[in-house]
């Protein structure tokens, strides 16, 4: 079982809150990615980081910004949420050689 | 850039075999693999394959590699309605730096009783 925790699982904010999404893991790996799963199922990836103080930009362009201060913390934040905003968001992290990911159980954001 | 291609929907019945279909652009993909995705939580890997393999079997699971056709299947035998989720297929290529997975949109398996 992968060691890899998201906190909240479900959250319902208002317009123009500020929200941060945890993700946590305890395994060590240096890469982590946060992807964003709209309802027609498809993956998106966001963000990721090959260690501290990396971050990149994915291939869908998104309003949210990560930080990685340390290797087993991954957190992503909304400064102002929409309810474009509202959809799954899926963090992993990888194994070095097979680039194997391991994912926590997501975070629903849901945006009123 | 790579792509990654399966049907969207599945239907079998309980008991039968499913196979679930992927195809493939980047002919440097050096792993392939599948993920399982129940309702409301992440993905779980199922297996993978090196590409230099076949065929690779596990328990109900059998991966069918082709790389010639870049295609890549999953069977999974006697299935169950716990096997009702949606299976992602993703490759991960040679190229220096690459660390990313491609993920296909994901085929729903609905198994009827």
């Amino acid at each position: 079982e992968a060691d890899i925790y998201q906190t909240p699982r479900y959250l319902v904010i208002g317009t123009g809150k500020k929200i941060t999404l945890e993700c946590s893991q305890t395994m060590g790996h240096d890469k982590m990615y946060w992807y964003q799963q709209d309802p027609g199922m498809e993956l998106h990836l966001i963000h990721y980081s090959y260690g501290v103080n990396s971050t990149e930009k994915g291939d869908l362009s998104s309003e949210s910004t990560v930080s990685r201060i340390r290797t087993e913390h991954f957190p992503l934040t909304l400064e102002s949420a929409r309810p474009s905003h509202t959809s799954q968001y899926l963090c992993a992290s990888s194994v070095e050689n097979t680039g194997e990911l391991f994912f926590g159980e997501g975070s629903r954001l849901t945006v009123l | 850039g790579e792509d990654v291609e399966q049907s969207l929907f599945l239907s079998v019945r309980e008991g039968d075999s499913s196979v679930i279909n992927c195809t493939y652009t980047d002919s440097s993909s050096t792993y392939l693999y599948w993920y399982k995705q129940e309702p409301g939580a992440g993905l779980q890997l199922l297996t993978y394959i090196f590409s230099n393999m076949d065929m690779k079997q596990d328990q109900r699971l059998t991966v069918l590699l082709n790389k010639k056709d870049k295609h890549l299947s999953l069977r999974i035998a006697d299935t169950q309605t716990g096997d009702s989720a949606i299976y992602f297929c993703a490759e991960k290529d040679s190229g220096a730096g690459s660390y990313q997975l491609t993920f296909g949109k994901g085929t729903k398996l609905s198994v009827i009783p």
